[in-house]
């Protein structure tokens, strides 16, 4: 969904457990999906991302699952560390498109 | 591998004045060239985007604009800043085709 203008939602979870940050989406039409993640004063930086013909992907500590039925996304961070507080974008384009859409961000905060 | 330099990283200009902000990538070749603005706890909005020398696509209506003179440079440019021009700017880089953007680090304007 569009993020422009929406405060951002807060995540605290405790050092060591698992965090689940979730994006709902819009278009029907979305084929493609990303996970960005964005440090303080930085640029957000690529994690992990899905294609439509997939429901789950997994990196390193790091799960993306996907269920098209009900336009959702979901990041999976496992066993979470101090340095995964960051603000986590989704966002997702339709097939060929060159653009982005970003989803609102969630600032997740791992408390030690 | 590929990378993207962003310059300056903050940069304090006053109402009224021109703006140039500069963005390069290396180790890559005809990519598509995004540049976002970002407001302070805010999502990316979507400024222009480039997808070849001397293409621009200007998303919102707005006092920027944005040139693209070499494969891999892309400018920022206003003729007169407004205070509503403050915020972090970013550059992106990608390939299309569903594969992701990836970002420099920023550059953090304030108007005075």
């Amino acid at each position: 969904g569009e993020s422009v203008g929406l405060h951002l939602p807060t995540l605290s979870v405790q050092e060591g457990d698992n965090s689940i940050i979730n994006c709902a989406y819009s278009n029907s039409a979305s084929d493609y999906f990303i996970w960005y993640k964005q440090e303080s004063g930085k640029g957000p930086q690529f994690i992990i991302d899905i294609r439509s013909n997939m429901d789950k992907r997994q990196g390193q500590r790091v799960t993306v699952l996907l269920n098209k039925t009900v336009k959702h996304l979901s990041l999976q961070i496992a066993a979470t560390q101090p340095g995964d507080s960051a603000v986590y974008f989704c966002a997702e384009t339709p097939f060929g498109n060159e653009k982005l859409t970003f989803g609102t961000g969630t600032r997740l905060t791992i408390i030690p | 591998s590929q990378t993207i330099h962003q310059w300056p990283a903050t940069l304090v200009q006053p109402v009224g004045s021109p703006l140039s902000l500069e963005c390069t990538v290396e180790g890559t070749s005809n990519p598509n060239l995004y540049w976002y603005r970002q407001a302070a706890g805010r999502g990316l909005q979507l400024l222009f985007y480039s997808v070849g020398i001397g293409q621009i696509s200007s998303e919102v209506p707005q006092n920027l604009s944005a040139s693209r003179p070499q494969d891999r440079q892309f400018i920022l440019s206003s003729k007169k800043l407004l205070l509503s021009d403050s915020g972090f700017y970013l550059c992106a880089w990608g390939q299309g085709g569903n594969q992701p953007q990836h970002f420099g680090d920023g550059t953090r304007l304030s108007i005075l």
